[in-house]
């Protein structure tokens, strides 16, 4: 009974290099949310997916940030030329719900990929 | 947009005292989540709490939602060490509130030590 599998657990980049993330969501989810942790804070919320489509990108920064989740395999979020500040804890996190892009379940949470930008 | 505030940001009590994190709201929510996570983890899910005055136990931990949807509290008795973690809460929006997004905002959290 797999949960949520993200990787890598850790990515190391120089700046101006790309960082491909990678989530499976727990068998039997549909629904696929970003988050972003930076030392002593919280969880900042980037973009909710479902299966090939972009429900909320609020969170997300215009500019070098992409996520997808296509029909088949992982979700991606992808960082374009990355700079230091990027540097953080990304959660991707899992749901079941089903009911239009109003969250009303609890998420899963995989063990996170933390980026390191040199 | 809405914020979530969470305090306090540390706690420090000793093995057997008492701890209490409280979070409010700039919007009223649709309901409030709350989540442990331990050190060098991710994340998990503990309870959610939708109605207004509602109060859930779980063993020691004792969540309450306000009247107004706007803040909640985590109270855990007796604590132990394996207490230790940041608890965050996450406030879903309510669709009326004027929120500018609809998703799960949590606050910064209180990052508890359990003193043996």
């Amino acid at each position: 009974n797999a949960g949520v599998m993200q990787n890598p657990r850790h990515l190391v980049r120089r700046r101006g290099q790309e960082a491909r993330l990678r989530c499976s969501p727990m068998k039997g989810h549909s629904h696929v949310y970003w988050y972003r942790q930076l030392p002593e804070e919280g969880l900042k919320f980037m973009v909710y997916l479902q299966k090939e489509n972009i429900i909320d990108e609020s969170g997300m920064p215009k500019e070098r940030f992409s996520a997808e989740f296509p029909k088949e395999g992982p979700s991606i979020l992808r960082i374009q030329q990355v700079v230091r500040g990027d540097s953080a804890a990304y959660f991707c996190a899992s749901s079941t719900r089903t009911q239009g892009p109003v969250t009303n379940e609890k998420l899963f949470f995989g063990s996170g990929t933390q980026l390191s930008v040199l | 947009g809405q914020q979530v505030m969470q305090i306090p940001q540390y706690q420090h009590v000793q093995e057997g005292e008492d701890f209490t994190t409280y979070c409010n709201s700039s919007t009223t929510l649709s309901n409030i989540q709350w989540y442990k996570q331990r050190p060098g983890g991710h994340p998990v899910f503990l309870i959610q709490l939708v109605k207004s005055g509602e109060v859930k136990k779980q063993k020691r931990l004792t969540f309450q939602f306000g009247e107004a949807k706007k803040n909640s509290s985590l109270h855990i008795t007796a604590t132990q060490t394996t207490d230790v973690g940041t608890y965050f809460c996450a406030g879903l929006p309510n669709r009326n509130s004027g929120a500018g997004s609809y998703q799960l905002t949590f606050g910064k959290g209180t990052k508890l030590s359990v003193i043996p």
